[in-house]
């Protein structure tokens, strides 16, 4: 597509729920990362894929967050027993190589947990 | 450890005025530093440096690195209400991670 696409836009859930936020990178960007930024905060790094795998997840904040890149294009980030601390901005971001150059970023997913 | 720090937090000044805003990080594995403008959702990219002393620059907005003492500066130059926004400063490693700063707010008044 032309840019990073992310849905939905918007996802009010209650706690507990478990949700799913998709990202559709530019084509042929091997790289993809996923943020969350809380109001007044820079965004704060989840995980990056390289191709299908997840390069660093170091940044998962525990189990009950999960995010796959199947076929090395479009990734889910997959939140499980969401809780109201997770509310947030999900953004997505692609490159075109692994060297973490430009980031091109989708409009984001806002999470609101209830 | 990859701490990224802008300064100031916020920063109010009047159509006109040249502002410059600073970002200070951490030396590991260090790849790159770059600036984003957001305004509402998706951060847009402005720069990329990654050579001490050199000066990026675009318009009214330009930008330069210094590896020794660790830190960057974005210059805006006759600022306009357009630019309004957060700026933010990157840091991203040679094993691909990007890590952010908290921004700065610029408000830029008529």
């Amino acid at each position: 597509g032309a840019g990073v696409s992310q849905t939905p836009s918007n996802k009010v859930t209650e706690k507990g729920k478990y949700v799913e936020l998709r990202c559709d990178p530019i084509s042929g960007h091997t790289a993809l990362y996923w943020y969350r930024q809380s109001l007044g905060q820079g965004p704060e790094f989840l995980i990056y894929f390289q191709g299908t795998g997840a390069a660093d997840d170091s940044g998962l904040p525990n189990d009950r967050f999960f995010a796959v890149r199947p076929e090395g294009s479009v990734s889910t980030l997959k939140i499980q027993r969401t809780e109201r601390g997770d509310s947030a901005v999900y953004l997505c971001a692609s490159s075109l190589t692994g060297s973490a150059g430009e980031l091109f970023f989708g409009e984001g997913s806002r999470l609101t947990v209830l | 450890e990859d701490k990224v720090v802008q300064s100031p937090l916020s920063l109010v000044v009047h159509e006109g005025d040249t502002v410059t805003l600073n970002c200070s990080y951490e030396v590991t594995n260090f790849r790159s530093l770059l600036w984003y403008k957001q305004e509402k959702k998706a951060p847009t990219f402005l720069f990329m440096l990654t050579s001490s002393g050199i000066e990026k620059k675009s318009g009214r907005l330009s930008s330069i690195l210094d590896k020794k003492e660790l830190f960057s500066i974005l210059n805006i130059t006759a600022t306009q209400t357009g630019d309004s926004a957060v700026y933010l400063c990157v840091r991203n490693t040679n094993a691909g991670k990007s890590t952010f700063g908290d921004g700065t707010t610029l408000t830029v008044k008529p």
